[in-house]
C-alpha cells in the first residue's frame, strides 16, 4: 500500500471548518483514500473513503485531487469533541487488504 | 447495535507474567482483527481472523504472542512470557467480512508491564 504524509499538528476554532491535508504522491490507480480518526481513550473510528470522486457524509467531505497525489478531509463545523488524531490510510479494497495507520495529525479545536 | 467488546479495560502485570485479553466482536462479522498500540503511534495489526481461521499473522510474534478464535465469534489474545516493551494498548476489531471496508474498533485493552 502507498505511504502517506500528514502534518503532525494542526488546531481550529470551535464552529469553523477543519482542513486537515495528506499527501500520497505514489499512490495507485486501485487503491482507496480512507480516513479514520481517534478520540483520546477511544478505539479508531471510521469516517469516510473515496477512490477520485469527492465523497461527502455526516460526518466529513473528502476532497482528493485529480492527479490522486493528495486529498483533504474537511470538518465543516469543528466542535471540541472533534478534537483527535487523524488518520489518512492509503489501501487497496478486497481479500487481505490491510489498514497500514501512520502517526495520523492531531487536530485540537479550540473554543 | 452493540459495538466491539473488549476485556478488561486495563492491566498491569510484571515481566515474565502471561496475560489475556477477550474481545466479542460485532454480531455477525466474519472478520475480526487485533492490533497492538504503543504510545504515541498508530495501530498495528497483529493478527487477522476470517471466522475461525488465521488470515494474517505475519506481524504477531509467535514466540510470546497467541491468538484464537475457536468458535468463530469471540476471540483471546495471549502474551506469554511478557516483556518491558509489550507495554501498549490492544485494540480488537471486526468487519463484515475481508471485503468490508469498514473497520469497526473496540476501547481497547491498556496494558502496563512493570
Amino acid at each position: 500500500d502507498a505511504k502517506t504524509t500528514q502534518p503532525p499538528s494542526m488546531d481550529c476554532a470551535e464552529g469553523r471548518a477543519a482542513n486537515l491535508p495528506c499527501n500520497h504522491s505514489t499512490i495507485s490507480g486501485n487503491e482507496y483514500v480512507y480516513w479514520y480518526r481517534q478520540i483520546h481513550s477511544q478505539g479508531p473510528q471510521y469516517i469516510i473513503h473515496g477512490l477520485k470522486n469527492n465523497e461527502t457524509n455526516e460526518m466529513a467531505s473528502l476532497i482528493i485531487t485529480e492527479d490522486r497525489k493528495s486529498s483533504t478531509l474537511i470538518l465543516p463545523h469543528a466542535t471540541l469533541r472533534d478534537t483527535a488524531v487523524y488518520y489518512c490510510i492509503v489501501r487497496v479494497t478486497g481479500a487481505n487488504s490491510k489498514l497500514t495507520f501512520g502517526k495520523g495529525i492531531t487536530l485540537s479545536v479550540r473554543p | 447495535e452493540a459495538g466491539v467488546a473488549q476485556s478488561p479495560r486495563y492491566k498491569i502485570i510484571e515481566k515474565r507474567q502471561s496475560v489475556a485479553f477477550w474481545c466479542n466482536p460485532i454480531s455477525g462479522h466474519a472478520t475480526l482483527y487485533w492490533y497492538q498500540q504503543i504510545l504515541g503511534q498508530g495501530p498495528k495489526l497483529l493478527i487477522q481472523f476470517q471466522n475461525n481461521g488465521v488470515v494474517d499473522d505475519s506481524q504477531l510474534p509467535k514466540d510470546r504472542f497467541s491468538a484464537e478464535r475457536l468458535k468463530g465469534v469471540d476471540s483471546t489474545l495471549k502474551i506469554q512470557p511478557a516483556k518491558l516493551e509489550d507495554s501498549a494498548v490492544y485494540l480488537c476489531a471486526s468487519s463484515l467480512s475481508v471485503h468490508q471496508e469498514t473497520q469497526y474498533f473496540g476501547p481497547g485493552t491498556r496494558l502496563l508491564v512493570l
